[in-house]
């Protein structure tokens, strides 16, 4: 059975500080890993990481992804109180167009 | 603003009942996605559409049921509601038949008595 694992489940913080996120994968015929950002309602999208070892980035957000260890991680550099949300990420399998999901990572960034 | 937009908000409704969602995607995109979010689950796949076609089904139960019309818009059916179905159920859209990209709906809540 496909598995997706998020870690930490949460983590508190304060302003400033770097956090690393964990999501590690198996699933037979990967495809891609997305992450998303969940606040109060619908989740946004951030990355989409095909191919190992190319960093992707956005403003203080980045994410990497390693197909050899089934893993990627998202890093958030200089928190702010806005970064607060849930972190979701999901695996595509190249055959029959499933979405996987993690249980997702609770990230409280304090001022 | 996701541009996805979704009918009603909130819903209460009581057991063995029927209800249907609505999601009307954004313009321009052809695929339509349904989840259920609920806290002991997490975010779950339930179906697909791509241009009025199924074309990706996840664990999705027997009682629901989803359609895409002419139009692009799309609906899920619960029926015989239980009380483990109250979640929020998410819609999102892609321009393609592939599940890259998506963008969410606000979701419905829906709470079964």
């Amino acid at each position: 059975e496909d598995k997706v694992v998020q870690s930490p489940l949460s983590l508190v913080v304060h302003e400033g500080d770097t956090v690393t996120l964990n999501c590690s994968y198996e699933v037979t015929n990967f495809r891609s890993l997305l992450w998303y950002k969940q606040e109060k309602k619908a989740p946004t999208f951030l990355f989409m990481l095909t191919s190992s070892g190319i960093e992707k980035k956005s403003g203080r957000l980045s994410s990497i992804l390693d197909k050899k260890e089934l893993f990627s991680i998202l890093n958030i550099t200089a928190t702010q109180t806005g970064d607060s949300a849930i972190y979701l990420c999901a695996v595509i399998k190249a055959a029959g167009n499933k979405l996987t999901f993690g249980g997702g990572t609770r990230v409280l960034v304090k001022p | 603003d996701s541009g996805v937009t979704q009918t009603p908000k909130h819903l209460i409704t009581a057991t063995g009942q029927r209800v249907t969602l609505r999601c009307s995607p954004r313009s321009g995109d052809l695929s339509v996605y349904w989840y259920q979010q609920s806290l002991d689950q997490g975010l779950q796949f339930l179906i697909q559409y791509y241009n009025g076609e199924e074309r990706a089904k996840g664990n999705i139960l027997e009682r629901f049921s989803a359609q895409q019309f002419p139009d692009l818009h799309s609906e899920l059916n619960l029926s015989s509601l239980e009380l483990g179905d109250s979640a929020l159920y998410f819609c999102a859209s892609s321009v393609s038949a592939g599940l890259e990209t998506q963008y969410f709906g606000p979701g419905t809540r829906l709470l079964v008595l």
